[in-house]
Parts: structure tokens; C-alpha cells; sequence
């Protein structure tokens, strides 16, 4: 069975620039997650979707991060403009499902985008 | 406010002993808990889910307790060997739907 697949792996830029990462789910699985994970520090959730609708974005800095999952398959988390502070791994998930009463999914990690903003 | 503290940020043991790990929480009503495993360049991995009202769950080499009158979890590695070491990550799970709060991990060591 396929992982979670990411892209780029490593992406530099300069601040106030804009990027975007790509995440590919584990076939089947209906949740995505974005995380962003700075250095020494536990992931921390952006933005969770159940197929292409948003469950929970209230970590997300609207103003500047978006995050699309159009066809409930792939997605799309952009930085627009980016800040130094935004320099960290940004990581993708994935689960089964998470419908009311599954409580227990287990979420599988892709190998992260490794983000620096000069 | 909300915390997830796993005591000490390094832990380094000898092959063969059993490496214990703490996760503390406050303000968080967990409906369970999760142990991932997190290697450099790499995402984490699942390794262990305790539910809230479970005590003791066991993996091989692995155990994980949750106590949740003291707001804790304790991560073991019996027999510990060079391979494990990486760093592993507590993760909880609130009543609310989804949400996954991790701390900031701790790194193991496990010389020979």
C-alpha cells in the first residue's frame, strides 16, 4: 500500500514570496490533515478536512495560508506571503474516516515539506 | 490553558533496559491518547492508542499506561535496542471532533 506522498521535499524561498506544497492521501482515506511542525516543537494541526469539505481551520492564519481539497482526493496548502516565522516542516496526513462515532482512526504521515524563508 | 508536557527532551539509556517515557497533560479531557514515533527527515509514526478508559495497553516490546486521576501516560521500551532510538511524540485526542494535540516530543537514545 502507497504512503502518504508529498512534494517538493525541501523548498527555500524569501520572505514575502509564495509556495505551495501538494499532498497525495493514502487511497480510500476520507480525512486530511495539514500540519506544521517548527523545529523542536510537536506537529500542530492547520487545517483538517473529511472528504473536500473543512472540518477544522481555526489554526490556519487565513491571511495569509490557504488550503484546498478539490474532489476530496489531493491537496493544496499555499503561503502567500510568507513570513520568516513560517520556516518549518509542513506535514500531511491521512485517516479512514472520522464520522461520528469512529473515534480511534490512526493517521499516517507523509515525509513532510521542509520549508525555509530567508 | 491547555498543556501537553513530555518530561525531558533527551533520554538516553543503555541497550537492553527499558526506556520510560512521561506525557502529562492539564486542561484537556482526553478521549485517548496516541504514542508516535518520529524519526529525523521523516513524519511521525503510529505506534500505540490507549482509550480513556483503558489502563494498560501492550505492543511487544512496547506498554503504555494512562492514568488519567494524575493526567498521565507513561511510554515503555523494554529490551531497548540502538534501533529505537528517534524521538516519540504524545498525542491527544479531545471530545471534540478530530483534533490531535501533540507535545513537542522526547529524544531517545539507546547506545550499546
Amino acid at each position: 500500500e502507497a504512503g502518504v506522498a508529498q512534494s517538493p521535499r525541501y523548498k527555500i524561498i524569501e520572505k514575502r514570496q509564495s509556495v505551495a506544497f501538494w499532498c497525495n492521501p493514502i487511497s480510500g482515506h476520507a480525512t486530511l490533515y495539514w500540519y506544521q511542525q517548527i523545529l523542536g516543537q510537536g506537529p500542530k494541526l492547520l487545517i483538517q478536512f473529511q472528504n473536500n469539505g473543512v472540518v477544522d481551520d481555526s489554526q490556519l492564519p487565513k491571511d495569509r495560508f490557504s488550503a484546498e481539497r478539490l474532489k476530496g482526493v489531493d491537496s493544496t496548502l499555499k503561503i502567500q506571503p510568507a513570513k520568516l516565522e513560517d520556516s518549518a516542516v509542513y506535514l500531511c496526513a491521512s485517516s479512514l474516516s472520522l464520522l461520528a462515532g469512529v473515534r480511534t482512526d490512526t493517521q499516517y504521515f507523509g515525509p513532510g515539506t521542509r520549508l525555509t524563508v530567508l | 490553558s491547555q498543556k501537553i508536557e513530555q518530561n525531558s527532551e533527551a533520554l538516553n539509556i543503555q541497550e537492553g533496559k527499558t526506556a520510560t517515557l512521561t506525557c502529562n497533560y492539564t486542561n484537556y479531557s482526553p478521549a485517548y491518547l496516541q504514542w508516535y514515533r518520529q524519526d529525523p527527515g521523516r513524519g511521525p509514526v503510529f505506534l500505540l492508542l490507549i482509550r480513556e478508559n483503558e489502563k494498560e495497553k501492550r505492543k511487544e516490546r512496547l506498554k503504555v499506561t494512562f492514568d488519567t486521576t494524575l493526567k498521565q501516560s507513561l511510554f515503555h521500551i523494554t529490551a531497548s535496542q540502538p534501533a529505537d532510538s528517534a524521538t516519540y511524540l504524545c498525542a491527544i485526542r479531545g471530545s471534540t471532533l478530530g483534533r490531535l494535540y501533540f507535545g513537542r516530543g522526547t529524544q531517545l537514545t539507546v547506545w550499546p
